[in-house]
Formats: structure tokens, sequence, C-alpha cells
């Protein structure tokens, strides 16, 4: 699985839009690019996943740049409960999928 | 539609026993995945069932193994604990084998310690 680079940690003011990026140079053509987060004492939650284009759900935007060597996670307007740790993870390389954890960004969301 | 359910969700056990950790799939799914969380850590895969057969494993000893059954619910049971073994062991479950375009979805874990 190619690897992914993420700034320890980030701050962000209530109700402004957070961008969380990541750095994954080494990815391959069909290898997708996951986002999860963890809130203490919790299993990870699912964000949001792409290949190539931009995606956007109820959650979150992912953006994707042309060379699908980094994307940003975009929370529109950030509460207190989305303060946690988010992972952004490159699936692929193996048959069965797994995931590789790296160490994350910690998001704090301050009032 | 039903999350991923764990039990119990703490335990602890003492080195040397033997443990065994639930999982029940989201309704629909039928690969569960294992993974464990040590404490400051990312998770760690351990491995993955599909239709009842490991299709998949990470670096982890022979004494972690697993099962999967019929209703896509599965355990997971380490043999011979060692104080290393303390950690959130968290189950994912998701579509047909792992396939890249399926989300994992993550119960909430079972806390062990072992003392």
């Amino acid at each position: 699985d190619a690897k992914t680079t993420q700034p320890p940690s980030m701050d962000c003011a209530e109700g402004r839009a957070a961008n969380l990026p990541c750095n994954h140079s080494t990815i391959s053509g069909n290898e997708y690019v996951y986002w999860y987060r963890q809130i203490h004492s919790q299993g990870p939650q699912y964000i949001i996943h792409g290949l190539k284009n931009n995606e956007t759900n109820e959650m979150a935007s992912l953006i994707i740049t042309e060379d699908r060597k980094s994307s940003t996670l975009i929370l529109p307007h950030a509460t207190l409960r989305d303060t946690a740790v988010y992972y952004c993870i490159v699936r692929g390389g193996t048959s069965y999928g797994k995931l590789t954890f790296g160490q994350g960004t910690i998001l704090t969301v301050h009032p | 539609e039903t999350g991923v359910t764990q039990s119990p969700t703490h335990l602890i056990k003492t080195r040397g026993q033997q443990v065994t950790l639930r999982c029940s799939s989201q309704s629909g799914h039928n690969t569960v995945s294992w993974y464990q969380q040590a404490l400051g850590q990312g998770p760690q895969f351990i491995f993955q069932y599909y239709r009842e057969e490991e299709n998949g494993r990470g670096n982890f000893p022979p004494r972690f193994s697993g099962l999967q059954f019929p209703n896509y619910s599965s355990e997971l049971n380490v043999n011979a604990l060692e104080l290393d073994d303390s950690a959130l062991y968290l189950c994912a479950s998701s579509l047909d084998g792992g396939r890249y375009n399926s989300p994992l979805h993550f119960g909430n874990g079972t806390r062990l310690t072992v003392t």
C-alpha cells in the first residue's frame, strides 16, 4: 500500500471549514484514497473515499489532485464533535483490501 | 440497518490464558476483518475472513486465530496471552472479500487488558 503523510495536528474554529491535507505521492492507479476518523475510545468511523474524482457526501468533501499525489478532506462547518484523529489511507495493493493506518492528524475544533 | 457490534466491551485476562472476542457484522456484509490498536497507535490489521475462509493476514503470530460463521459473524481467538496483547480489538465488516471500493465499517471494539 502507498504511504501517506499527514500533519500531526491541526486546529479549527467552530463553524469554519476544516481542510485536512494528505500526501500520497506513490499511489498506484487502482488504489483508492480513504478517510476515517476516530473519536477517543470508539472505533474508526468511515467518512469518504475516492479514486480520482472529487467526492462529496453528507459528512465531507474529498478533493483529489489531478496527479493523485495528494488530497484534502474538507469538513465544511466544523463543530466541537468533529474533534478527532483523522486518518488518510491509500487502499489497494493486496487482493483483500486491508487498511493500513498511519498516525493520522489530531483535529481540535475550538469554540 | 444494524451496525457492527462487538462483545464484550471490556475484558481482563491473566498472562497465559486464552480469550475469545465476538463480532456481528453489519447487515448485508459478508466480509469481516480484525484489527489491533495499541494505546496511542493506529489500528493494525490482523486478518480477514470472507465466505468462512481466511483470505488475508497481517504480521501476527499463529496464536491469533479466527472463525467466520455462515451468518457472517466472527470470532477472534488469542492463545497464550502476553502482556503486549493488551489493546483495543476492532472488528470491521465490508462486502465481497474487501474489494477496494467497498468501505469497511468498524465496531467500537473490545478493550482487552492482560495482567
